[in-house]
């Protein structure tokens, strides 16, 4: 079985530029998250999908980030513009249902310059 | 509001030795309770999970977590620990496996 797949693995970019990141979950997998992990810290919960319907951006700098997921399948996160402090790791994962066991994904790692 | 503490930033163990990694949670019922590896430049993987019933749960290499309701802890042990074991370790508490919040995790360095 396909594990959940990222990218780009790493992405370097200037302040106040644009990024997107890609996901592609395991397939059948209704439920999909992304995670940003700053270094030295534990991943914190950006988003969460069921199917292609959201049910929690409490934490979504909705300012600047932006996600969505394509007919219930891939999904993309958009920074724009990019800051500093958004230098991290985007971790995607997916699971069966939300009551389920995460499989993450390998991360995206972002260098904001 | 649920939260985790690592105490431990880093703990170096030597090949062989037992390993003891700490976790306290803040919870307002009875929570989901994960621990999760991660190595350089990987995602990261379940050990472990409890969510109700047996205190000690089993998880995959050969790791354990006992449940403590009155100390609000779920440390996860290891009696003999491996050089492949040296990671970076979170444990997460929740409502679900979804809505988890992560500690800042533990490294684990193994000393040949």
């Amino acid at each position: 079985e396909a594990g959940v797949a990222q990218s780009p693995r790493y992405k370097i970019i200037e302040k106040r530029q644009s990024v997107a990141f890609w996901c592609n979950p395991i397939s059948g997998h209704a439920t999909l998250y992304w995670y940003q992990q700053i270094l030295g810290q534990g991943p914190k919960l950006l988003i969460q999908f069921q199917n292609n319907g959201v049910v929690d951006d409490s934490q979504l700098p909705k300012d600047r980030f932006s996600a969505e997921r394509l007919k219930g399948v891939d999904s993309t996160l958009k920074i724009q513009p990019a800051k500093l402090e958004d230098s991290a790791v985007y971790l995607c994962a997916s699971s069966l249902d939300s009551q389920y066991e995460q499989y993450f994904g390998p991360g995206t790692r972002l260098t904001v310059t | 509001a649920q939260s985790v503490t690592q105490p431990d930033i880093h703990i170096t163990v030597s090949e062989g030795a037992s390993l003891e990694l700490r976790c306290n949670y803040s919870y307002g019922a009875t929570p989901y309770l994960f621990w999760y590896v991660q190595s350089p430049g990987q995602g990261l993987q379940l050990l472990l999970k409890y969510f109700s019933g047996d205190t000690l749960v089993q998880g995959i290499k050969g790791f354990e977590a006992e449940f403590k309701r009155s100390q609000s802890s779920f440390n996860l042990r290891k009696p003999s620990v491996h050089w492949s074991d040296a990671a970076e370790y979170f444990c997460a508490v929740g409502a679900g496996a979804g809505k988890s919040t992560f500690g800042d995790g533990t490294t684990l360095t193994v000393k040949p």
